[in-house]
């Protein structure tokens, strides 16, 4: 049974980077898409991006410029990278497994609340 | 991108069924069978319940299905239980190789 489990700061400043990663067990980090997902409290789902296991990469245009994902497949972790928060980045951060075409997400991390406060 | 349409929220009665749209555009929805659908139970995780427009995994019930007819996808379910009572997200490939969720459906079980 594949599981994520993202890690990471729950508390970042302004201005400062948000950075997470997450840990796949149970099952190779090869041949699938990994996906950032974040939902601010109250409001609906919202994809950031993934990263294929070779490291080719596609982002959300509306966070682009602030993004990065990466990925270590010796230890089976990808990591994403918000720089330049506010308090609109405050949310739950989940990870995700993305099956390549059909393109659906089929297994989530638990999820962790990043706030973004001084 | 902009997100997917859903209606904020639906509502029925045990036993009746009802209907979730999910409208997109030519550029996401209606290019290509890639929607999926997931139920979100407050404070947890999303879960996965139609791929592909219509196939439902391993485990989920028959009582949900999904269809598509244009640009809007729709997820039905049928003999509504309480623990049905969720967040509905709908969720496509776009032609930009990037993906777009729906705003999320409140149901209710009256």
């Amino acid at each position: 049974q594949v599981q994520l489990q993202e890690s990471g700061p729950g508390l970042v400043k302004p201005s400062e980077t948000l950075s997470l990663t997450c840990t796949v067990s149970g099952g190779s980090i090869s041949s699938y898409y990994w996906s950032w997902i974040r939902q601010p409290p109250g409001k609906g789902l919202e994809w950031i991006g993934y990263i294929y296991y070779i490291g080719s990469t596609k982002y959300n245009p509306s966070l682009k410029s602030r993004v990065i994902i990466s990925v270590d497949t010796s230890k089976n972790q990808f990591a994403l990278k918000l720089s330049s928060v506010t308090a609109a980045d405050t949310a739950v951060y989940y990870c995700a497994r993305e099956i390549p075409t059909p393109y659906y997400f089929d297994y989530w991390g638990q999820g962790t609340l990043v706030t973004v406060s001084s | 991108q902009s997100a997917l349409t859903q209606p904020a929220s639906v509502s029925g009665s045990p036993g009746q069924s009802i209907t979730i749209s999910c409208t997109g555009t030519s550029s996401d929805v209606g290019g290509y069978n890639y929607v999926s659908w997931y139920l979100q139970h407050p404070g947890k995780v999303p879960k996965l319940m139609i791929y592909d427009v219509s196939n439902r995994p391993s485990g989920v019930s028959n009582r949900f299905s999904g269809s598509k007819s244009g640009n809007t996808a729709s997820l039905t379910i049928s003999g509504l239980q309480a623990e049905d009572e969720a967040d509905y997200y709908c969720s496509s490939y776009t032609n930009s190789n990037t993906r777009v969720f729906g705003g999320g459906t409140k149901l209710t079980v009256l």
